[in-house]
């Protein structure tokens, strides 16, 4: 089975600092990942994915992940937070194989607060 | 280019009424998928259609149906509403399936949010 694991329901970081989301994955096949940010009463919008090829991986706003197979980890980073980052971020795995084939498996949410 | 669109936006409805989700897929899309987002969870994987076809199914109970029609436009159908079905409701949309799959962005609506008294 696949699955993704995120650690801290919540992170706080001040304006400028590091931001850094964890995500672990589960998957006995290579996976390919997604990090996906939600606004609120918004839909989910595309930060970034994985599917082969370079393990660092650049996204939109500023935000990278590194993809490491030893570490089964995939986190989000960006270097400098800004007030405009605060949001819910879902790291979530697409299923390839089975009847849910070709669709995302989720985590359950890491909401990033960023104080001035 | 128009996004995803999803209606209503808002919904309220009493235990054990029936409600219809709509949504319609950007423009040349041709798969669309469902996915319910609990408050305080990630999105969980309801279905997915292609072509008119059922392609993929979540763990969800026979309550729950849906439909694509040949417009790729989809509706998302829930009886016997119960309050745990209270939820928002998101709509994906990509170019398509088969070997093109695992490199077909999801382009997700802003949703709708179903709430059961």
């Amino acid at each position: 089975a696949q699955s993704v694991t995120q650690l801290g329901s919540h992170v706080s970081v001040s304006e400028g600092a590091l931001v850094l989301l964890r995500c672990n994955y589960s998957s006995s096949v290579p996976p390919y990942l997604f990090w996906y940010v939600q606004y609120p009463n918004q839909g989910l919008q595309l930060l970034l994915k994985y599917t082969t090829g370079a393990t660092l991986v650049k996204g939109i706003n500023g935000f990278e992940a590194e993809f490491k197979k030893s570490e089964t980890s995939f986190h989000l980073t960006k270097p400098s937070a800004h007030m405009s980052d605060a949001a819910e971020y879902f790291c979530a795995v697409r299923v390839n194989y089975g009847g849910s084939q070709g669709n995302l498996i989720f985590g359950k949410g890491t909401k990033l607060s960023v104080k001035p | 280019d128009a996004g995803v669109t999803q209606s209503p936006t808002h919904l309220i409805k009493t235990r054990g009424q029936q409600v219809t989700l709509r949504c319609s897929p950007i423009s040349g899309h041709k798969s669309v998928s469902w996915y319910q987002q609990v408050l305080g969870q990630g999105p969980q994987f309801i279905f997915q259609y292609y072509e008119k076809e059922e392609r993929g199914r979540g763990n969800f109970p026979d309550r729950f149906s849906a439909r694509q029609f040949p417009n790729y436009s989809s509706e998302l159908n829930v009886n016997a509403l119960l309050l745990g079905d209270s939820a928002l409701y998101l709509c994906a949309s990509s170019l398509g399936t088969g070997r093109l799959r695992w490199n077909t962005e999801a382009f997700f609506g802003q949703g709708t949010r179903l709430t059961v008294v």
